[in-house]
C-alpha cells in the first residue's frame, strides 16, 4: 500500500521567507509526527499529533515553527521568517501502534 | 526515557551475522527497547522492539539480557543493502502499549557491510 508521502522533496528558499511543508500520512494512522535532521546530526523530534488530542509541541525550536493537522489526516509544517539554521531534512512519520512509526522520504530544506 | 550507548561504527562481511550492541543500564521496568535503521537518504525504518523476551521477525532478532541493561540486534545474514545507521531507542509504552509518543534518536551505529 501507499506509504507516507511528503512534498516538496526539495525546497530552496531565501532567508526571511516563509515555507510550508506537507505530509500525507498512511490512511487510517491516527498518530503523526514531525522530526528534522540537520547535516550529520541525529533526528530531532519537533511535534506530534494523536487523534483529537492537543498536539505535543515540546520539540518545536522556536515560535517561528508551527504545524497543523486537518481532518486527522494531512499535516502542514510552517516555518516563518526562515533562517539558515533551519536548513535540514524534515521528516514526517505516522503510526497506529506505539511500536512502529512509518517515515516518509523527507523534505530537504535549504535556506540561502 | 532511558539513555542508550552504541558503538559509533561497525563493519561486517556480506553473508555473515551482524551483531549490534546497545547499552541501556538505566532502563526502567516499563520501558521497551526499539531498533530503527536509516539507509542513506531515506527516512528511518522500524526493525523490531522488545520488553524483556527475545524477539525475532523477518528482518532481525533482538536479544535482551536478563537484567535488561543491554541488548543486541542481530542481522543473521547481512547484505550490502543492510548498510545503514542503526538506532537503539528506549521508550516507555503505557496502557498496554498504546503510547504514541515521540522517539528520541541518538547518534546510532554506522554499520558497513563489505562484499
Amino acid at each position: 500500500g501507499a506509504g507516507v508521502s511528503q512534498s516538496p522533496s526539495n525546497k530552496v528558499t531565501e532567508k526571511g521567507k516563509d515555507v510550508e511543508l506537507r505530509c500525507d500520512p498512511i490512511s487510517g494512522h491516527t498518530a503523526l509526527y514531525w522530526y528534522r535532521q540537520s547535516l550529520g546530526q541525529g533526528l530531532e523530534f519537533l511535534i506530534y499529533f494523536q487523534g483529537n488530542s492537543a498536539p505535543d509541541k515540546s520539540g518545536l525550536p522556536s515560535d517561528r515553527f508551527s504545524a497543523e493537522r486537518t481532518g486527522g489526516s494531512v499535516s502542514t509544517l510552517t516555518i516563518q521568517r526562515t533562517q539558515q539554521e533551519d536548513s535540514a531534512v524534515y521528516l514526517c512519520a505516522s503510526g497506529v501502534t506505539s511500536y512502529e512509526q512509518y517515515f516518509g522520504p523527507g523534505t530537504r530544506l535549504t535556506v540561502t | 526515557d532511558a539513555k542508550t550507548t552504541q558503538p559509533t561504527s561497525m563493519d561486517c562481511a556480506e553473508g555473515r551475522a551482524a551483531n549490534l550492541p546497545c547499552n541501556h543500564s538505566t532502563i526502567s521496568g516499563n520501558e521497551y527497547v526499539y531498533w530503527y535503521r536509516q539507509i542513506h537518504s531515506q527516512g528511518p525504518q522500524y526493525i523490531i522492539h522488545g520488553l524483556k523476551n527475545n524477539e525475532t521477525n523477518e528482518m532481525a532478532s533482538l536479544i535482551i539480557t536478563e537484567d535488561r541493561k543491554s541488548s543486541t540486534l542481530i542481522l543473521p545474514h547481512a547484505t550490502l543493502r543492510d548498510t545503514a545507521v542503526y538506532y537503539c531507542i528506549v521508550r516507555v509504552a503505557t496502557g498496554g502499549g498504546t503510547s504514541y509518543g515521540k522517539l528520541t534518536f541518538g547518534q546510532g551505529t554506522i554499520l558497513t557491510v563489505h562484499p
